[in-house]
């Protein structure tokens, strides 16, 4: 089992740029979520899936917007990029929402100029 | 006031000690903590659990919880260089997790 995936690993756009990051989970896990995290300000949920066909907006969703595309996959997109959008974005996934452990997917490390 | 708190550290300690880390919380209803391990550059991976007042003990780790005081630690006893990392507390919100900002702990040989 790979666990969950996310490509690409690192990405560098220019200001104004979109792309969007893809998010894999082959544990059979309902619910997926897509953080971000910044130096001393820890996770922060941008967007959560509670279960396929359902989205929700998390903590910081402002400039973002997320597909469930089948029970596996979450991509996560940026329609038009800013500085401020620097950071480093993990997927995760869970058998549950709510209080239920959270498997990480390795990170993409995005820089935006 | 954040929903959940640490001390962003870093904090040292010598090998072989035990290092104490802690988090605070504010919703008092809150019912299970999750403890969560970063190494630089890596993700981040549950160590512990906890639902109920008092100790857990996993191997080396001890997991306490005070629901009243709204506040769980972390001991790592014989601490070792390979606990070097940030270990970041996490408590579910209604529909998600909601995570500290990460304490940062070097374990020097």
């Amino acid at each position: 089992n790979a666990g969950v995936t996310q490509t690409p690993k690192f990405q560098v756009l220019k200001t104004g740029q979109s792309m969007t990051l893809q998010c894999a989970q082959d544990m059979n896990h309902n619910s997926m979520y897509w953080y971000r995290q910044d130096p001393g300000m820890g996770l922060r949920l941008i967007y959560y899936s509670a279960s396929e066909g359902t989205t929700d907006k998390g903590e910081v969703p402002n400039g973002y917007n997320v597909s469930r595309l089948n029970k596996r996959e979450f991509s996560l997109r940026l329609e038009s990029a800013a500085p401020s959008q620097t950071s480093v974005y993990f997927c995760a996934s869970s058998d549950r929402n709510g209080g239920w452990e959270q498997f990480f997917g390795p990170g993409t490390r995005l820089t935006v100029l | 006031q954040k929903e959940v708190e640490q001390n962003s550290g870093p904090l040292s300690v010598p090998e072989g000690a035990i290092a104490s880390l802690n988090c605070t919380y504010s919703d008092r209803g809150s019912q299970s903590f999750f403890w969560y391990r970063q190494y630089s550059g890596k993700s981040p991976e549950l160590i512990m659990f906890i639902y109920s007042n008092g100790d857990k003990e996993d191997g080396r780790f001890t997991a306490q919880l005070n629901k009243a005081s709204q506040y769980v630690s972390l001991l790592i006893r014989d601490s070792q260089p390979s606990d070097s990392a940030t270990y970041l507390c996490a408590v579910p919100s209604s529909n998600d997790m909601r995570f500290g900002a990460g304490t940062r702990l070097t374990v020097k040989p």
